[in-house]
């Protein structure tokens, strides 16, 4: 079975300040993508940062990175400098390709961030 | 803005009842997707067209249908609607080129069924 396991059901975190959210994951797959999304009030999910699971490096998106262990199947999110505009729902996900069929993200069931003033 | 539009925004429907979701992808995009969201869960996969077919389901019933269009608009379609089927209903769509696939999703259609 394919899951994903965010162990933090709210946070919150001082304006300016860094937070990191965490995620665990299971897949048996070896070719897999790892995602962040952010969900704010709007409902629109939005891609914060995507990490493919073949490159060691650690991705990164200007404000976010990811601390990515492949072996411990971990994949947490830091969110350096955090702004108001940074509340919102956070979702880590993943899509593993078998070869055939379809392409499905696994969605874990997400972190309510705060950022407060 | 990811050039994915859903409606309606929100709809109200009563238990029995069937209901039609509409979601119009980016131009040149060959892969829809269609997820539920419950409250206060992450977003479950429903299932999947590529290229107008049927390319995957997840867990759900076979009252919860679809299609895809040449014009790159789809249809979730849910027949005999029972109240756990309310949730936010969310599209997301992509252009399928190997294994880097980069999903764009609507801001979905909140149902409601009483």
């Amino acid at each position: 079975a394919q899951t994903v396991t965010q162990s933090q059901p709210e946070m919150s975190v001082q304006e300016a300040e860094t937070v990191t959210l965490s995620c665990t994951y299971d897949t048996s797959e070896n070719n897999y993508y790892l995602f962040w999304y952010k969900q704010p009030p709007s409902r629109q999910m939005i891609l914060v940062i995507r990490q493919e699971a073949y490159k060691q490096q650690n991705a990164t998106e200007n404000r976010f990175s990811v601390n990515f262990q492949k072996a411990a199947k971990s994949f947490s999110l830091k969110i350096s400098d955090s702004q108001l505009g940074d509340t919102a729902m956070y979702f880590c996900a993943f899509i593993a390709y078998s070869g055939a069929g379809s392409y499905q993200l696994t969605f874990g069931k997400g972190t309510k961030l705060s950022v407060i003033p | 803005e990811t050039g994915v539009t859903q409606s309606p925004t929100h709809l109200i429907k009563t238990r029995g009842q069937q209901v039609t979701l509409r979601c119009s992808s980016q131009s040149g995009h060959n892969t829809v997707s269609w997820y539920q969201q419950a409250l206060g869960q992450g977003p479950q996969f429903i299932f999947q067209y590529y290229r107008e077919e049927e390319n995957g389901r997840g867990n759900f019933p076979p009252r919860f249908s679809g299609l895809q269009f040449p014009n790159y608009s789809s249809e979730l379609n849910v027949n005999a609607l029972e109240l756990d089927d309310s949730a936010l209903y969310l599209c997301a769509s992509s252009l399928r080129t190997g294994n880097n696939e980069k999903l764009f999703f609507g801001s979905g259609t909140q149902l409601s069924v009483l």
